[in-house]
């Protein structure tokens, strides 16, 4: 079983809809996750950042944690075309110095 | 601006050449990265250092090399060695210190092989 598990997709969208990308992990030590976004042919951006379980919400963008389930999510509401991206889970236990990354999830906002 | 740098953006070499690809940073962090990106296959991590003199492999070390001679700089050979090169590669640097190893990227060299 890989650490981290994502559906590359890629996922279509209309625009204005809420797009909805999660990983699954297996790791129970992991308290730190992050959502990175990537352009085609850019290094990735960090999008969001969690500490432990809940959820955290900026702007258009909500990310959720729930660690019983070892389930994350990344919400996108009232989606454009300028988010469509490639969407990239990370998450690390702390201290460790090395990040978990799923493989990407790739998102097109069709205008 | 602070941040991080790769150069080039675009790399082509020849069957049987060494390339260096370049990693700078003036983020004044001390933890540095390399990851190769092929589609489909996610972020794997090629070597990383904490520390000035000092780097370890990762999960696919073999034919790259590296040095950190300087805390700014940690540049990426691509040996001839390594049996499929072209793919996309990610710089990357860390503050220390920061529990959350949340880990800052670079824009990426894309190299092919000829």
């Amino acid at each position: 079983q890989k650490e981290v598990e994502q559906d590359p997709g890629p996922l279509s969208v209309p625009e204005g809809a809420i797009v909805s990308l999660n990983c699954t992990y297996s790791n129970s030590a992991f308290q730190y996750f992050m959502w990175y976004r990537q352009y085609s042919r850019k290094g990735p951006e960090l999008l969001m950042y969690t500490y432990s379980s809940g959820n955290k919400e900026d702007g258009r963008f909500t990310a959720q944690v729930d660690k019983s389930s070892k389930y994350i999510s990344l919400f996108i509401r009232d989606s454009q075309p300028s988010d469509s991206a490639t969407y990239l889970c990370a998450m690390s236990a702390g201290g460790n110095n090395r990040l978990a990354f799923g493989k990407g999830n790739q998102v097109v906002v069709i205008p | 601006d602070g941040g991080i740098t790769q150069s080039p953006k675009y790399l082509f070499r020849k069957e049987g050449q060494n390339v260096t690809l370049s990693c700078e940073q003036n983020l004044n962090h001390d933890a540095m990265y390399w990851y190769r990106q092929d589609p489909g296959q996610g972020l794997r991590l090629i070597y990383y250092s904490q520390i000035v003199n000092d780097f370890q492999k990762g999960d696919i070390a073999e034919g790259y090399s590296v040095s950190r001679e300087k805390k700014e700089s940690f540049p990426l050979t691509v040996t001839s060695a390594q049996k499929n090169p072209t793919a996309f590669y990610l710089c990357a640097s860390r503050r220390s210190g920061e529990s959350t190893d949340t880990q800052y990227f670079g824009p990426g060299t894309r190299l092919t092989v000829l």
